[in-house]
């Protein structure tokens, strides 16, 4: 066990719908991170927040969105959901800013699934 | 851009046995970190082990070490007295002052 979180484990949706991920980093981590995971694919990497405040984004759609609230838990909403987006949804956190630099560790994953 | 590339898309070997899996990786970068992930069937991705690439000391992690070569920008995980608990992907990650670069992973197989 990690330490970090993620609700719901799994999501089944339907095109055009909106949806929320949720995370809680391990204690004392400043850092969340999240990525995507299609079907036998490597992780790709969405958005970083430290401390409330966007930090990096990577190849993050402008349908996605995501925040950081000050107890540090995070949210990554989904809005007009396509077939394409169905993947396995990972949220990691770290201690620092430092992104590459600093460990990773991640919870167990969202499964959202797109009807 | 940072590259990780995984030239090994699937290996097969039998349980005892030491097995090691590649990665390479391409920067520019003098300051930056390795890693490799394991994603079991459960889908975590689990750390097993990271080297800071300042250091010339490879790092071990009880069965999992790695050989670290920092001019080939070569950075391979080998597995001692593999177990089936290690039947997983394996994923090396580059971690330089931008985000983790994944590599596409590595299937392992531990057969009985």
């Amino acid at each position: 066990d990690s330490g970090v979180t993620q609700t719901p484990k799994h999501l089944i949706t339907a095109t055009g719908q909106r949806v929320t991920l949720r995370c809680s980093p391990r204690s004392g981590d400043l850092s969340v991170y999240w990525y995507q995971q299609s079907l036998d694919q490597g992780l790709q990497f969405l958005i970083q927040y430290y401390n409330g405040e966007e930090r990096a984004k990577g190849n993050i759609l402008e349908r996605f969105s995501a925040q950081q609230f000050p107890d540090l838990h995070s949210e990554l909403n989904l809005s007009s959901l396509e077939l394409g987006d169905s993947a396995l949804y990972f949220c990691a956190s770290s201690v620092a800013p430092g992104q590459g630099t600093d460990t990773q560790y991640f919870g167990p994953g969202t499964r959202l699934t797109v009807l | 851009a940072q590259t990780v590339t995984q030239s090994q898309p699937e290996m097969s070997v039998q349980e005892a046995e030491t097995v090691t899996l590649s990665c390479t990786y391409d920067t520019s970068e003098s300051n930056y970190y390795l890693f490799w992930y394991k994603q079991p069937p459960s889908r975590q991705m689990i750390l097993v082990i990271r080297q800071e690439a300042y250091k010339q000391q490879n790092a071990t992690e009880n069965r999992f070490s790695v050989n670290f070569q920092k001019a080939a920008k070569s950075f391979s995980l080998k597995i001692s007295d593999s177990q089936l608990g290690d039947t997983a992907m394996y994923f090396c990650a580059f971690g330089g002052a931008q985000k983790l670069v994944f590599g596409q992973g590595t299937r392992l197989t531990i057969n009985p």
